[in-house]
């Protein structure tokens, strides 16, 4: 069973544009979310994170919803830049439980120029 | 530079032959995990470790080793490898376990035959 699940495998947008990545969880443990971008041959590089105390955290061009409610997070990059095409990996972790981060699938952002 | 260093990138190797792939971070974090990333699976969490000689099982932990003899090194040992661990290998360290985003390596590619 996925707890983590992002539903859409790959998502074209153009530059300049907003581009909105969407993050759904099923276990109301996780209390710590995360946003990793990973380009081809390289490890996951971490965007930005947002505790389960906040519904908002802010970064750049960068900004991460949490609705605890719908169970459901977003990360939003505006403008949308060349350099923004990676795929996009949701993560969550429960803060008392066991330990690692449990992955959505990733989803692919393209930006068109 | 701050790094997580995985060795070797690449492996091609047979059934039953033992392997190690080596890891070390020079950041002096205590946490460091390994992960799996398959094809629809997202990345997945093989073993972790919270300190050195502290090691746990995560996700998918059989057909693995680890251990954790000092803080910078994390080594995988696949004692007799399968087929069914060909995979994308990441190992990951972070400071702490609570809300710390991990860095990741660059990953080791896996081919068992």
């Amino acid at each position: 069973d996925q707890q983590v699940k992002q539903n859409s495998p790959s998502l074209s947008v153009q530059e300049g544009r907003i581009s909105i990545l969407n993050c759904d969880y099923t276990n109301s443990m996780f209390d710590y979310f995360l946003w990793y971008k990973k380009y081809p041959a390289e490890g996951p590089t971490f965007l930005i994170s947002i505790s389960s105390i906040k519904d908002k955290n802010e970064d750049g061009r960068f900004t991460v919803f949490l609705n605890k409610s719908a169970k459901h997070l977003s990360l939003h990059i505006v403008p949308s830049q060349p350099g923004d095409s990676a795929v996009y990996f949701c993560a969550a972790r429960t803060t008392g439980g066991a330990d690692g981060l449990t992955f959505g699938k990733g989803t692919h952002l393209i930006i068109q120029p | 530079e701050a790094q997580v260093t995985q060795n070797p990138r690449y492996l091609i190797t047979v059934t039953g032959k033992k392997l190690t792939v080596t890891c070390s971070q020079n950041m002096n974090h205590e946490y460091m995990s390994w992960y799996r990333q398959d094809p629809g699976l997202g990345l997945r969490q093989i073993y972790y470790s919270m300190n050195v000689e502290v090691t746990d099982k995560g996700d998918v932990p059989e057909g693995y080793k680890v251990s954790r003899k000092e803080k910078r090194n994390f080594p995988l040992i696949l004692e007799s490898p399968s087929p069914n661990q060909t995979s994308l290998y990441f190992c990951a360290s972070s400071l702490g376990r609570i809300n710390q985003p991990q860095h990741f390596g660059d990953g080791t590619r896996l081919s068992i035959l």
